[in-house]
């Protein structure tokens, strides 16, 4: 079964540096997603991505995130300048057609764990 | 804003059939709802979707009644490897066709116990 795989697995970096957490969605799939989990919380959504723009962003996706589709397979979210409080677990996920049509569920990675020190 | 509430958490044994119960009170009309299952330290995986009525597949069960206020989904005989976090998610379209996200709320921690 095809599956979406996010690089690295574990990424720790100092406060104030640039991160790139990187994902290769499933071939077929249009939307691309990111959420981030802070250990012992709920999933939060942060961005959607469709056709080469973002869709919608909740209020954390501040002007430190940004994110890319550099290629046809790659999807990644860059955290500018890193604050303690980044340090999360992030997923990418995708979708072959918006949700509301059924059948269509998001597929995650299973995350890469971001430790901002 | 479709939210939810389901219970914080529930205690079962193994080869027991478990029905959690998530309440939607606001869904709109073109919305679904979604079930997904978190182990710890991995991304949510989707286990089942319906609109109404009843679904079923190799994994789980989803009960929807005519009003589609409420939903249950239901595992039949556990397995201690059932143990995870269950979240039920509704539709919340964003300001476009193109534009879509899910709003995860705090799930269900189903604990299985031998």
């Amino acid at each position: 079964e095809p599956e979406v795989t996010q690089t690295p697995s574990h990424q720790v970096t100092q406060m104030g540096q640039e991160v790139i957490l990187r994902c290769v969605p499933i071939s077929n799939h249009l939307y691309f997603y990111w959420y981030r989990q802070i250990l012992g919380q709920k999933v939060e959504f942060l961005v959607s991505f469709y056709n080469n723009e973002i869709s919608e962003k909740s209020e954390i996706f501040d002007d430190q995130f940004s994110v890319e589709r550099p290629d046809g397979s790659n999807f990644t979210l860059k955290i500018r300048s890193t604050k303690l409080e980044d340090s999360a677990m992030y997923f990418c996920a995708s979708s072959s057609r918006l949700q509301t049509v059924g059948n269509s569920p998001l597929h995650f990675g299973n995350g890469t764990r971001l430790t901002v020190t | 804003l479709a939210k939810t509430t389901q219970p914080i958490s529930m205690d079962s044994y193994e080869g027991q059939e478990v029905n959690i119960t998530c309440s939607h009170n606001n869904i709109a009309t073109n919305d679904y709802i979604t079930w997904y299952q978190q182990f710890p330290s991995q991304g949510p995986r989707f286990i089942i979707q319906g609109y109404k009525t009843k679904v079923t597949n190799e994994v789980a069960s989803l009960f929807i009644p005519a009003d589609r206020k409420s939903s249950t989904l239901s595992l039949p005989r556990v397995s201690l490897s059932d143990t995870a976090v269950y979240y039920c998610l509704v539709g919340d379209l964003g300001k476009g066709d193109s534009s879509y996200k899910l709003i995860f709320g705090s799930g269900t921690r189903l604990l299985v116990r031998p």
